[in-house]
């Protein structure tokens, strides 16, 4: 049972580069999210979708892109890393948003210098 | 700023102490959810409230949620070193669509 899996685990970027963080869940859950973890904040909502189709921007959307093409997958595009974009990110997924348990991927840790 | 402040944001204790964790917020919040994360995973699930003064117990965890829906805490009556991890709350908006989580609160059990 694989529940939410993320790749890569680490990744290290150069200034100006792009990359791709991959999501994908094996529960068919609806809603999907993208989180950045960053000491003393907590968690930061970066991205959500609420299935197919459907993508909406949370907290702090600024720099990261998101689309939503199966339900299964939820990328995540850094499209030009910035130092101030280093921090753990976690994809989660849920039945659906309201009141329902979010489950989490094992998280990326990305270094941009 | 973060919808939803923690405190304390670090704490340490010995082995057999009590603690409580604060979580508040100015908003509203149609739920409130605790997570544990520890080191190199993601957060798991603890607990759900949904009713304002509900009170929730999982063995020597109290969890309650504020008559108002703002706020909530965590208490842990005989604190041990597996309780060890960092505790989040989350609370889902009106439309339960944007899931907040709150600055977290660093728990240490020394034995």
């Amino acid at each position: 049972n694989a529940g939410v899996t993320q790749t890569p685990k680490f990744q290290v970027l150069k200034t100006g580069q792009s990359m791709t963080l991959q999501c994908a869940q094996d529960m068919n859950h609806e809603y999907m999210s993208w989180y950045r973890q960053d000491p003393g904040m907590g968690l930061r909502l970066i991205h959500y979708s609420v299935g197919a189709g459907i993508t909406d921007q949370g907290e702090v959307p600024n720099g990261y892109n998101v689309s939503r093409s199966t339900t299964e997958d939820f990328p995540l595009r850094l499209l030009s890393a910035a130092p101030s974009q280093t921090s753990v990110y976690f994809c989660a997924s849920s039945l659906m948003g309201y009141g329902t348990e979010a489950f989490f991927g094992q998280g990326t840790r990305l270094t941009v210098v | 700023t973060q919808l939803l402040e923690q405190s304390p944001q670090f704490l340490s204790i010995q082995e057999g102490e009590n603690l409580t964790v604060y979580c508040n917020s100015s908003s509203v919040f149609s739920s409130l959810q605790w997570y544990r994360q520890e080191p190199g995973e993601g957060p798991v699930l603890l607990v759900t409230v949904v009713t304002g003064g509900e009170v929730k117990k999982l063995k020597r965890l109290t969890f309650q949620f504020g008559d108002a829906r703002k706020d909530s805490s965590l208490h842990i009556t005989a604190a041990q070193p597996g309780d060890t991890g960092l505790y989040l709350c989350a609370g889902a908006t009106n439309t339960g669509n944007q899931f907040y989580f709150g600055t977290g609160t660093s728990l240490t059990v020394i034995p």
